[in-house]
């Protein structure tokens, strides 16, 4: 059965320090993966996708994914972080049809 | 008006009543989904549609109905709930036009905080 497994629960930076949050996939074919961010109140906005390609993915405010095959895994990572992206992060794997298969979640915290 | 909206926002409601949680998209999508949201856990998928027709049912409870009268309108009907139905619930849409090998990209309203009393 398809999993996501998002190690950390919490992470706490720094402004202006970087960022990687961890995603790992159980899926036996080629995964479309994703990265959404929640802020409070809010629904799940998408921050990127894989599907095909390049393993190095770019999306809106900075972020990058890399998908890496051999470790099953998606990670997020930003350079430099801003105090509005403390959020809740999901990263999300789809299969073959119309089934969507999200993690627990990322809570970030940026301290000043 | 923006992608994907949801009403109401909050609601509260007890057992023995009956609400509807309304989904309406602007964006042309074929196919919409409802997912349950808990603290602590990971999305839940309940229900999805594509072209109208319900094609996933998570093994959902019976008291949760849901409506797809349209592609742009989704309705989940709720009655004699549970304390432990509260949550997040949020509605998404996306193309829908799957083919073999394609990916879909979700967009989320920004869900019903449903608090059963």
């Amino acid at each position: 059965a398809q999993s996501v497994t998002q190690p950390d629960i919490h992470i706490t930076v720094s402004e202006g320090a970087s960022l990687e949050l961890r995603c790992n996939y159980s899926y036996g074919a080629t995964p479309y993966l994703f990265w959404y961010v929640q802020s409070p109140g809010q629904g799940l906005q998408l921050l990127l996708k894989y599907f095909s390609g390049d393993t190095l993915v770019q999306g809106i405010k900075g972020f990058e994914a890399e998908f890496k095959r051999s470790q099953s895994s998606f990670n997020l990572r930003k350079p430099s972080v801003h105090w509005s992206d403390a959020a809740e992060y999901f990263c999300a794997v789809q299969n073959t049809g119309n089934q969507f298969y999200f993690g627990t979640g990322t809570s970030l915290t940026v301290i000043p | 008006e923006t992608g994907v909206t949801q009403t109401p926002r909050h609601l509260v409601m007890g057992m023995t009543n009956k609400k509807s949680l309304k989904c309406e998209q602007h964006l042309g999508h074929n196919a919409m989904y409802w997912y349950k949201q808990s603290a602590k856990k990971p999305l839940e998928l309940m229900f999805v549609y594509n072209f109208k027709e319900q094609t996933e049912n998570n093994s959902v409870p019976s008291r949760f109905s849901p409506e797809c009268p349209n592609s742009s309108h989704l309705f989940l009907h709720l009655h004699t709930l549970q304390p432990e139905d509260s949550a997040l619930y949020l509605c998404a849409s996306s193309r829908g036009d799957l083919v073999a090998g394609g990916g879909e990209t979700q967009y989320f309203g920004p869900g019903t905080r449903l608090l059963v009393l």
